[in-house]
């Protein structure tokens, strides 16, 4: 069965380095996503992107993050410069249509800035 | 932000019994609405949807109701095994933000043996 993968599983990082937290999206889906999940809270989205250009962003996603599609597979979130509030779990989704947004998750990579 | 919201955080039923999960949203312009399951140190995983065009959703084990009027959707589990053990996350979309889901806060059921 298809599936969303990101790479690493797990980050450390010193405060104010950049990050760059990677995904491979489902390979005929067309819109992507990122969500985060700080413990013990919900998940919250930060970032939808479709046809090489964002659809949609939250307010979390400030001009310290960005998004990228470098080549046909992958699809990237970096962080420029962390913060200690950005320690959180990162999803990365991808869906089919946004009129059935039935959006499929990967695993997550675990971000800890120290 | 409270436009989805699960107000139990905790759920326990006995195998075999039906769990009930409910959500409340506030924003009318939600047309389209998910349950979640999700595991630790897991992403969530979909389990079921519900346009509002439909009052009512099954797969299986597991049925989606939703009540426009009430603002109220509902997912049940029958029955209930112990591997539903998990928290379950309601979300909402609306067709023109490009797929953006809005997440409740999430209820983990326990399903006992």
């Amino acid at each position: 069965e298809p599936e969303v993968t990101q790479t690493p599983s797990h980050q450390v990082t010193q405060m104010g380095q950049e990050v760059i937290l990677r995904c491979v999206p489902i390979s005929n889906h067309l819109y992507f996503y990122w969500y985060r999940q700080i413990l013990g809270q919900k998940v919250e989205f930060l970032v939808s992107f479709y046809n090489n250009e964002i659809s949609e962003k939250s307010e979390i996603f400030d001009d310290q993050f960005s998004v990228e599609r470098p080549d046909g597979s992958n699809f990237t979130l970096k962080i420029r410069s962390t913060k200690l509030e950005d320690s959180a779990m990162y999803f990365c989704a991808s869906s089919e249509l946004d009129l059935a947004p039935e959006a499929f998750f990967g695993q997550g990579t675990r971000l800890t800035v120290v | 932000d409270q436009q989805v919201k699960q107000n139990s955080p905790s759920l326990s039923v006995q195998e075999g019994r039906i769990s009930i999960l409910n959500c409340d949203y506030t924003n009318s312009m939600f047309d389209y609405f998910l349950w979640y399951k999700k595991y630790p140190a897991e992403g969530p995983t979909f389990l079921i949807s519900i346009s509002s065009i439909k009052d009512k959703n099954e797969d299986g084990r597991f049925t989606v109701f939703l009540n426009k009027s009430a603002k109220h959707l509902s997912l049940h589990i029958v029955p209930s095994q112990p591997g539903d053990s998990a928290v379950y996350f309601c979300a909402a979309s609306a067709n023109n933000q490009g797929g953006k889901l809005i997440f409740g806060q999430g209820t983990e059921l326990s399903v006992k043996p």
